[in-house]
């Protein structure tokens, strides 16, 4: 069974630049969900894909988005970076309407400079 | 408007002994209950989760207790080990429109001394 795979592992943008994150599914998940996590604080809910759609939203915005593609694979496009977007970028895979817990990739980390 | 809060940002235990690691959320809605570990470099962990509907889940050494009445959980690890060092995340999730997306707490970072 294949986890949750991000990369890349590090990236160091400058303000006003845009970034794209990648994120491969766990073998048999359907849905990507993608948090961001600043420093000392727990996961913040960015947005959730399913069926290569937007499937919910948290409270980010319209500058970061995103695409699911057919593999079920996913990428997290923020435009416009700002110094307070430094923060570890986590894809979290699951199986939609299920109970099973979401499935953590080891994170991008971004610095903004 | 933190809808899930972990009080304590670190706690300090003796191996061997019991370590309790406290949760509080806001959201009557939330009916699902998840406990995450993690360690530096690494993503989050699945650990133990609880419904709404039950009041204790036990898993090996690991043990999470519901409180609905009071808007409380708790993950009790007994016998702590040194390798159980960590951060430990509790999130909760209701169904809605955003599928299964978890709010987060701000983590409890855990250190288990020989």
């Amino acid at each position: 069974e294949t986890g949750v795979t991000q990369s890349p592992t590090h990236l160091i943008k400058t303000r006003g630049q845009q970034v794209t994150l990648r994120c491969s599914s766990q073998s048999g998940h359907n849905t990507v969900s993608w948090y961001q996590q600043a420093l000392g604080q727990g996961p913040q809910f960015i947005f959730q894909y399913y069926r290569e759609e937007e499937n919910g939203r948290g409270n980010f915005p319209p500058r970061f988005s995103g695409l699911q593609f057919p593999n079920y694979s996913s990428e997290l496009n923020v435009n416009a970076l700002e110094l307070d977007d430094s923060a570890l970028y986590l894809c979290a895979s699951s199986l939609i309407n299920s109970n099973q817990p979401q499935h953590f990739g080891d994170g991008t980390r971004l610095s903004i400079l | 408007d933190q809808q899930v809060k972990q009080n304590s940002p670190s706690l300090s235990v003796q191996e061997g002994r019991i370590s309790i690691l406290n949760c509080d959320y806001t959201n009557s809605m939330f009916d699902y209950f998840l406990w995450y570990k993690k360690y530096p470099a690494e993503g989050p962990t699945f650990l133990i989760s609880i419904s709404s509907i039950k009041d204790k889940n036990e898993d090996g050494r690991f043990t999470v207790f519901l409180n609905k009445s009071a808007k409380h959980l708790s993950l009790h690890i007994v016998p702590s080990q040194p390798g159980d060092s960590a951060v430990y995340f509790c999130a909760a999730r209701h169904d809605n429109n955003a599928g299964n997306m978890l709010t987060f707490g701000g983590g409890t970072r855990l250190m288990v001394k020989p």
